[in-house]
Formats: C-alpha cells, structure tokens, sequence
C-alpha cells in the first residue's frame, strides 16, 4: 500500500520569498514520487520527479525537491516565489510494479502568493 | 507526447441516468487510469486497467464500471449518475513503465 500526506491545504507566501511545500510518504516498495502543477481550471502538469537517480531533483520553473528516505519526505522548495507560481500542488507516489504500479496523490496544496 | 483525449470535455445529467465517458490513447500503452478530483479531496483513483479485459478498482470504485475491449480504450460508466458524482474526471496513460503519466485535459461532470 502506499499514500501521500501534503501537511496544510493552503500555503501563503510574498513575491520573492522562499516556497516550501511539504510531502511525505508512505510505500511499501522503493518509492518513484511526483509533484504536479494545475493551474486554475487546467490539467495537470508535471513539475519533477525522483526515479531513484539523484535524490536532489531539479524541474522546471526554478522548483526542485529532495528524496529522503530517513524522513520519508519529498519537500517542494522554489527560492523566489512568483506571482505565476499561485497554483495547486499535489505530490503522488507509484510503486514500481502490478497493483503499486499506480499513481496515488495527495490532497493537494494551495499556494497564493501575495505582491 | 502521448495523444490520449478525454470525451466529452464537459457534460451535465440528470440523476438517475447512466453516463459513459471516453478515454482514447493513440499508442499502445497497457496502463491506463481513471481519477475523480474534488476540492480538498485531490485525485482519487477510481478503477484501472492494466490491458485489454484487464481492470481493477481503486480506491473509490462504488457506483463506477469500467470497460476496456481494445488497446486504445478505456471506457469509465457511472450506471446511475448521482449528485455525489459531480466531479472533474481525468484518465491517465503509463508511459514510461512506473515513473511517466499522461493525463488527460479531464471531463467536466455535473449530475443534476
């Protein structure tokens, strides 16, 4: 079994400053995870993932995230937020075979940023 | 990128009537995926198949029937549309075995 819990569902922040939102797991297999963007009334976009290569994961818009398993965390950090950052983010995890072969998410987080 | 449609983009019905939306891949991909999405609630799987007649539940499947009878196709049935399952549907391919997923642009669903 595996699941995802994303702490707060809403997270305020100022242009400028440091975005930080958490994931954590839970697998019962070595853990492929995710965070994905969606934009107001769009579709999902990826924004990283960990494979089990590097466990400091860059992606795309200045995001990047750290796998680490002594925590079970998979935390989403952005130096500078940006007012085109305000969005929801969801973390998921897949397991790499038959019934964990499967994407779970979390509940997702708001992020507003103010000007 | 995988090409993979969801049909209709949005529909409203009446309670009580059965719906059947449409995901289409134009590949081959053996997984594919239906989720619901709701405020607070983010993405939930509702069944899942993993090739032609082979499907499974996820984690909110009562009420929802799926059928997958060619490759490109997965059908997701709602038998008899309830106000509960107004919701934003998406269907999901696998790409690159457990670590790359397509979604759809999603169905917009409004049960009243």
């Amino acid at each position: 079994a595996q699941s995802v819990t994303q702490l707060g569902s809403h997270v305020s922040v100022s242009e400028g400053a440091l975005v930080l939102l958490r994931c954590n797991y839970s697998s019962s297999v070595p853990p492929y995870l995710f965070w994905y963007v969606q934009y107001p009334n769009q579709g999902l976009q990826l924004l990283l993932k960990y494979t089990s290569a590097a466990t400091l994961v860059k992606g795309i818009n200045g995001f990047e995230a750290e796998f680490k398993k002594s925590e079970t965390s998979f935390h989403l950090t952005k130096p500078s937020a940006h007012m085109s950052d305000a969005a929801e983010y969801f973390c998921a995890v897949s397991g790499l075979t038959g019934a964990n072969s499967k994407l779970t998410f979390g509940k997702g987080i708001t992020l507003s940023v103010r000007p | 990128d995988a090409g993979i449609t969801q049909s209709p983009r949005h529909k409203v019905t009446e309670t009580g009537t059965p719906v059947t939306l449409r995901c289409h891949q134009t590949e081959n991909h053996r997984y594919m995926y239906w989720y619901r999405q709701d405020p607070g609630h983010g993405l939930r799987l509702i069944h899942y198949s993993y090739g032609v007649k082979d499907t499974d539940k996820g984690e909110v499947s009562d009420g929802y029937s799926v059928s997958r009878s060619k490759t490109e196709d997965f059908l997701l049935t709602l038998e008899s549309a309830t106000s509960s399952q107004t919701s934003v549907y998406f269907c999901a391919i696998q790409t690159e075995g457990p670590y790359g997923y397509t979604f759809g642009s999603g169905t917009r669903l409004t049960v009243v």
